[in-house]
């Protein structure tokens, strides 16, 4: 089966800079989601990117999608202490019964 | 509204006992899904109800698990009996949408430890 691969494992920044994360994946896909996971917390959903689309933005969020290069990219901007978390990439696939398939995540550290 | 709730938020319990976690989604949602975090590797599907009727359950590890829905509202994972590989992060999700093209709402995980 597909799996998402998030790089960096791990991203450590000063507050206020960019951070970037990054997504790869195997197969065809329907859509592209980007999650985050506050330690202890649940998943909540951050942004959903289309196949047939190349980027989408949600404030300080900016995700590409380059679906010739099965890869994504997440930017936080003037990223703040309370981005840190970890972040996960899933796609959703009509091969996979559209179930979620998930990457390992990128822990992300915002230093204040 | 409500958010997706999951009950209980961490339970510890030994080898071979048996141990139900309960999921309510946010009212209204058709869609559930349970997924497991086991500790270091990546969060994995296990099944996926439509109101009560199982769509995909290929995520189920092995016949020691059991999900319900009855009346397709609240849902249960029950493990019975425990084994220490089960031990993770039970996530419950709700949707709208059947076909993946909305997101999920995730609940705040049950924490499983195995001992």
């Amino acid at each position: 089966s597909q799996q998402g691969e998030e790089d960096p494992q791990a991203l450590s920044i000063q507050e206020g800079e960019n951070a970037t994360m990054n997504c790869s994946y195997k197969t065809s896909i329907n859509n592209l989601q980007w999650y985050r996971q506050n330690s202890g917390r649940g998943l909540v959903h951050l942004i959903l990117i289309r196949s047939n689309e190349r980027e989408k933005h949600s404030g300080r969020l900016r995700v590409t999608l380059d679906t010739s290069k099965k890869s994504s990219s997440l930017l936080i901007t003037a990223s703040r202490a309370a981005d840190t978390a970890s972040y996960f990439c899933a796609t959703a696939s009509m091969d996979s019964n559209y179930q979620l398939i998930w990457g390992a995540g990128t822990k992300l550290i915002i230093k204040p | 509204e409500a958010g997706v709730t999951q009950f209980p938020s961490h339970s510890v319990i030994e080898k071979g006992q048996t141990v139900t976690l309960r999921c309510d989604p946010i009212s209204g949602h058709d869609n559930l899904y349970w997924y497991r975090r086991v500790m270091g590797k990546e969060i994995k599907f296990l099944l996926h109800f439509v109101k009560e009727s199982k769509q995909d359950e290929s995520g189920m590890p092995n016949n020691r698990f059991l999900a319900e829905r009855t009346g397709g509202t609240y849902s249960t994972l029950k493990v019975q009996p425990a084994e220490l590989e089960d031990s993770g992060v039970y996530f419950c999700a709700s949707s709208q949408d059947e076909i993946g093209q909305l997101e999920q709402y995730f609940g705040p995980g049950t924490r499983l430890t195995v001992t």
